[in-house]
């Protein structure tokens, strides 16, 4: 069955940076596009980035574009999540999803904290 | 970018009885080239990653109880759960994928009554 698991998430300070991580398995992930979608405590779902199969196409949410870099490595079955210049409203639960008509599969998600 | 505007933000019924979600979609999601409505339905439980209920607008996800079901095409979509069952207390939101930024709805908090 599809695994997704993230790993990565922290307590950092405001302007730092922190590296996710999204294990994927149980399907081809090199045929699949993966994305990151966020949720602040309390609030609703915002979708962070999406990537394409093969790398090819990269897109983002305007809070996060030139700060964020979403990547993959379809030899080790991972996505990754580059966050920059983090801020006080990056706090959220970060999850990964496989995207297949809609975001299909979800991983249990991993927290990041940032705060001074 | 498409805002999404689902109603009610929250929503009590009685066990048994009908429970209707609206969303509303800024423009159109419906592709023309291939007659589909990029909108999905997701449910989240509490401590719980989102479950993806319905795609294509009304296409129900492999496992998801047919009490589920999705309608609406364009801008004006609904989820509907005909018949309310205990474990289907959550919060309900829509998404958009017709363009990037894929965006969701506020959410909707459904309870039992």
């Amino acid at each position: 069955q599809v695994q997704l698991v993230e790993s990565g998430g922290g307590v950092v300070q405001p302007g730092r940076s922190l590296r996710l991580s999204c294990a994927a398995s149980g399907f081809t992930f090199s045929t699949y596009g993966m994305h990151w979608v966020r949720q602040a405590p309390g609030k609703g779902l915002e979708w962070v980035a999406l990537i394409s199969y093969d790398e090819s196409n990269k897109y983002y949410a305007d809070s996060v574009k030139g700060r964020f870099t979403i990547s993959r490595d379809n030899s080790k079955n991972t996505l990754y999540l580059q966050m920059n210049s983090l801020r006080v409203e990056d706090t959220a639960i970060y999850y990964c999803a496989k995207h297949r008509d809609g975001m299909d599969d979800w991983g249990q998600g991993t927290t990041v904290t940032v705060s001074s | 970018d498409i805002v999404m505007t689902q109603s009610p933000d929250s929503l009590a019924v009685s066990l048994g009885e009908r429970a209707t979600i609206n969303c509303k979609s800024s423009q159109s999601v419906l592709y023309s080239s291939n007659n589909k409505d990029y909108l999905a339905w997701y449910q989240q439980k509490p401590g719980q990653p989102p479950k993806l209920l319905i795609y294509w607008a009304s296409s129900r996800e492999s496992g998801v109880p047919d009490r589920f079901s999705g309608s609406g095409s364009g801008t004006d979509f609904t989820l509907t759960i005909s018949s309310l069952q205990a474990e289907d207390v959550a919060v309900y939101y829509c998404q958009q994928y017709y363009s990037t930024p894929y965006t969701f709805g506020q959410g909707t908090k459904l309870e039992i009554k």
